[in-house]
């Protein structure tokens, strides 16, 4: 079946603009997890949802950052006002449920110039 | 915060060679599970480990959970040019935040 999907694979934007990603979870999972990745870094937890609920939003960096996942199946990540700092890999991942493996996207490569 | 440390960073080896990465934490965790990521790719999950003292096998892989669960550690034996990437160690902290480790990048020479 398929897999986690992300749009876009990559984006560039320029300072001060807004971008939003998309992950389209694997049919059935209800959690949701995204990840910023950092160049020779492991995964850094953003934010996780349980169906349209979000959770745990503590490893949001700032306000400039959030997250939705409305109907509990496609999630967005918008950043606000990008900065430079912003630029990492954006990956998403999906789960069964709370603690099951996670299946991770491909994820978006993000470059704010 | 709770963070999971990993030694080494980049290990170099020849093909048939064996290669080991350690996980290490200051606090006790509830699981721990473990990644590879291939260069270019997502990370993939290959294990997950409850219990203090499992140890679990994957064909050349073997899993650790240190009997404290402080720990853990990931074994290859003879390594494969397959076997290149990174592996990340990976734990949850209370409720589903998962936090991982920075990864062991391994380099196999054939």
């Amino acid at each position: 079946g398929a897999g986690v999907s992300q749009s876009p694979r990559y984006k560039v934007t320029k300072r001060g603009q807004d971008v939003a990603l998309r992950c389209d979870p694997i049919s059935g999972h209800v959690s949701l997890y995204w990840y910023r990745q950092a160049l020779g870094q492991g995964p850094e937890f953003l934010t996780y949802f349980n169906y349209e609920a979000q959770q745990d939003k503590s490893g949001l960096p700032n306000d400039r950052f959030s997250a939705e996942r409305p109907e509990g199946s496609i999630s967005t990540l918008t950043i606000q006002r990008t900065e430079q700092r912003d630029s990492a890999m954006y990956r998403c991942a999906s789960s069964l449920g709370g603690k099951e493996t996670q299946y991770f996207g491909p994820g978006t490569r993000l470059l704010v110039l | 915060g709770q963070q999971v440390m990993q030694i080494p960073q980049y290990q170099h080896v020849q093909e048939g060679e064996d290669f080991t990465t350690y996980c290490n934490s200051s606090t006790t965790l509830s699981n721990i599970q473990w990644y590879k990521q291939r260069p270019g790719g997502h990370p993939v999950f290959l294990i997950q480990l409850v219990k203090s003292g499992e140890v679990k096998k994957q064909k050349r892989l073997t899993f650790q959970f240190g009997e404290a669960k402080k720990n853990s550690s990931l074994h290859i034996t003879a390594t494969q040019t397959t076997d290149v990437g990174t592996y990340f160690c990976a734990a949850y902290t209370g409720g589903f935040k998962t936090i991982f480790g920075a990864g062991t990048r391994l380099f196999v020479k054939a």
